[in-house]
């Protein structure tokens, strides 16, 4: 089956870090540029960071730029997310996402929770 | 990095045809022809309904279509279904990072 599972999210105090996992199976994932996508509660999507097949380019949004590290293990089919210095407004849905092109995102997981609280 | 321009919501009657609007610069929608739309339903992940503009990936029926005009994208879905109630995204690459629009939420009356 192709899918996408998130994990790793949970609940944790601002200033602290978790490491976000996302298992590919199904089809080529050495192949395929990744995304990570989020969606704070009740608002809309926004763009976190991109790998592209090999790891060789890697890009952030400004508001996670210097806090969040994106990689991948071609190896485990799988990508991560290392989030630092986590504030409240990093809480999020946050989903892995394969890109076909630059935008568009045609396979979501199904996303895991971070909740940034004290 | 700002968001891409979204009315809040948009509505129609079943069988009508609705028009999103996008709008963001020339360095970004106006600068690139990768501009994407997606539709989530509530409790679920979006999904990918026009990309480049105006490609349609398999499975997305085509009463779904995207345009672009200068620094403005459009998402025009015909034939309203009370299954195309949903909120609706637009995405544009802006120069190695990606933008998404706040968001329309379509109603169908």
């Amino acid at each position: 089956e192709v899918q996408l599972v998130e994990s790793g999210g949970g609940l944790v105090k601002p200033g602290g870090s978790l490491r976000l996992s996302c298992a590919a199976s199904g089809f080529t994932f050495s192949s395929s540029d990744m995304n990570w996508v989020r969606q704070a509660p009740g608002k809309g999507l926004e763009w976190v960071s991109a790998i592209n097949k090999d790891g060789s380019h890697i890009s952030y949004g400004d508001s996670v730029k210097g806090r969040f590290t994106i990689s991948r293990d071609n190896a485990k089919n799988s990508l991560y997310l290392q989030v630092n210095s986590l504030r409240a407004e990093d809480t999020a849905v946050y989903y892995c996402a394969r890109g076909i092109v630059p935008a568009a995102f045609d396979m979501w997981g199904q996303g895991t929770m971070v909740t940034v609280s004290s | 990095q700002s968001a891409l321009t979204q009315p809040p919501s948009a509505s129609g009657s079943p069988g009508q045809s609705v028009t999103i609007s996008c709008t963001g610069t020339s360095s970004d929608i106006g600068g690139y022809n990768y501009v994407s739309w997606y539709q989530q339903h509530p409790g679920q992940a979006p999904k990918l309904m026009i990309y480049e503009v105006t490609k349609r990936p398999s499975g997305v029926p085509d009463r779904f279509s995207g345009s672009k005009s200068g620094n403005t994208a459009s998402l025009t879905v015909s034939g309203l279904q009370g299954e195309d109630e949903a909120d609706y995204y637009c995405s544009s690459y802006a120069g190695y990072i990606n933008l998404f629009g706040g968001g329309t939420k379509l109603t169908v009356l």
